[in-house]
């Protein structure tokens, strides 16, 4: 089945400064990969994702990656504000599958954390 | 949009008892319901996929007979945790996608569960 890594674990940055947060899948299979934020005792929330036919893409302050040659995908946040900190979670499907053969495999998730 | 309500959101049962949560999807037909469970400052872990008007595929490592989920209908899924112990405490998520569609998932607001 599908594996995805996810780094770092715990991400610290300035106000104002960028983060990064890397993750790598397993199955050239998948084509869709989400990203979502989770505050404490919330549930997840989509905040961007890309499918597989495009390389980037962008919504404001929010972009992600995807090299599919090397399978993985990066979350970048610019111009970073307290209210981004949060657990920041990758997944992976196979979109185009309906049913339960498209369901998400997560990335073990980030914490991030934007300091004044 | 497309809203996923779970109930309860907390919940505290005594060891050796029975807990229902309900997953339902208020705005949208799901033919296809996930179930997660997520322990403190870990990932969501996908336990089964909830079909409607079939059996719910389980992951590696759930049990069946221990986690019964039912999907009824198509805006409804429920998952019983049986003779809960102390271990079985934690977040449990659901989400659900539009049918015939197969990306976006949207994920209900959780249920704590704690078994004492």
């Amino acid at each position: 089945g599908e594996n995805v890594e996810q780094h770092p674990s715990t991400l610290s940055v300035q106000e104002g400064d960028s983060a990064v947060i890397k993750c790598t899948y397993s199955d050239s299979a998948s084509n869709y990969f989400p990203w979502y934020k989770q505050e404490l005792g919330k549930r997840p929330q989509l905040i961007i994702d890309i499918r597989s036919n495009v390389g980037e893409k962008k919504d404001q302050r929010i972009a992600v990656t995807l090299n599919k040659t090397a399978k993985h995908f990066s979350l970048h946040i610019t111009e970073t504000q307290p209210e981004d900190s949060a657990v920041y979670f990758c997944a992976a499907s196979k979109g185009g599958v309906t049913g339960g053969g498209n369901k998400l495999t997560f990335g073990t998730g980030t914490q991030l954390k934007v300091e004044l | 949009g497309a809203v996923v309500s779970q109930h309860p959101s907390r919940v505290i049962c005594k060891s050796g008892t029975s807990v229902k949560i309900e997953c339902r999807s208020l705005d949208f037909q799901a033919t296809t319901m996930f179930w997660y469970r997520q322990f403190p400052k870990q990932s969501l872990m996908l336990m089964a996929t909830s079909n409607e008007g079939s059996k719910a595929t389980y992951e590696q490592g759930v049990e069946k007979d221990k986690f019964l989920i039912n999907h009824a209908s198509l805006t409804l899924s429920t998952l019983t945790v049986t003779s809960a112990h102390p271990e079985d405490s934690s977040f449990y998520i659901c989400s659900a996608r539009r049918a015939g569609e197969s990306t976006e998932a949207f994920f209900g607001q959780g249920t704590r569960l704690t078994v004492v």
